[in-house]
C-alpha cells in the first residue's frame, strides 16, 4: 500500500524559495501507476491543485503559479519535489503530496500535509 | 480553468439523516468527478471516483450521481462519524480543480 510523506521547512521568509519533498513508500515512484501531484489548502479554504509530475519526467503546472513553480523527481530515494520561488504571505498554506492513479483520475492517496508559513 | 461550485456551504444535520451535496462544473467534466470528506487537521480522503465508484472499503451509505456539469453526493443515513467536510474535484481538463466545500454539522 502506497504511503506519502512530506517533509520541509516550516517557516520560509518572503521573496525565498518554498522546497518540500514527498518520500513514497510502500511503492516505486518509476512505476507509472500514479501521476504525482502537489496540492494546498490555505487556512480555513478549499483545495487547490498546484501541478502533477509523472515517472517520465513530463510535468503539467497550475498556471498561477507556472512562473515560479517547478516539480521533480528522485528516482534513486522514491522521493518528488516541490520548489516554490519568490513566496509571499499568499502562500502560506497546508501542504499535502498526493497521488493519481493513471487509470482513476482521483487522489486515493495523500500525505498528512505540512504547514508552511511566510513570514519574516 | 473549470470552476466547480458546491452548495450548500454547509448543512446541518442529525445522525439518520440523508444528506444531499450538489457539485455544477463551469462546463462539461463527463464522467471525471470525485468527491472527498475531510476531517479537522487530516488531508482529504478518496470517497468516490468517476461519479458514482466507491472507493476500497468506503461505506455503501456514501453514494454519486450526475453527468455534464451536475452532481451530487448523497449520504443515506448520516453517521457521527460522517460530520466533516465534502469537497468535489473534477479532472477533466488541466488544471485540476475542487469545489469550495460543504460543511456537514451536527444538529
Amino acid at each position: 500500500q502506497v504511503q506519502l510523506q512530506e517533509s520541509g521547512p516550516g517557516l520560509v521568509k518572503p521573496s525565498q524559495t518554498l522546497s518540500l519533498t514527498c518520500t513514497v513508500s510502500g511503492g516505486s515512484i518509476s512505476s507509472g501507476g500514479y501521476y504525482w501531484s502537489w496540492i494546498r489548502q490555505h487556512p480555513g479554504k478549499g483545495l487547490e491543485w498546484i501541478g502533477y509530475i509523472y515517472y517520465s519526467g513530463s510535468t503539467y503546472y497550475t498556471p498561477s503559479l507556472k512562473s515560479r513553480l517547478t516539480i521533480s523527481l528522485d528516482t534513486s530515494k522514491n522521493q518528488f519535489s516541490l520548489n516554490l520561488s519568490s513566496v509571499t504571505a499568499a502562500d502560506t498554506a497546508v501542504y499535502y503530496c498526493a497521488g493519481q492513479p493513471v487509470v482513476r483520475h482521483a487522489f486515493d492517496v495523500w500525505g498528512q500535509g505540512t504547514m508552511v508559513t511566510v513570514s519574516s | 480553468d473549470i470552476q466547480m461550485t458546491q452548495s450548500p456551504s454547509s448543512v446541518s444535520a442529525s445522525v439518520g439523516d440523508r444528506v444531499t451535496i450538489t457539485c455544477r462544473a463551469s462546463q462539461g467534466i463527463s464522467s471525471w468527478l470525485a468527491w472527498y470528506q475531510q476531517k479537522p487537521g487530516k488531508a482529504p480522503k478518496l470517497l468516490i471516483y468517476g461519479v458514482s465508484s466507491l472507493q476500497s472499503g468506503v461505506p455503501s451509505r456514501f453514494s454519486g450521481s450526475g453527468s455534464g456539469t451536475d452532481f451530487t453526493l448523497t449520504i443515506s443515513s448520516l453517521q457521527p462519524e460522517d460530520f466533516a467536510t465534502y469537497f468535489c474535484q473534477q479532472a477533466n481538463s488541466f488544471p485540476l480543480t475542487f469545489g469550495g466545500g460543504t460543511k456537514v454539522e451536527i444538529k
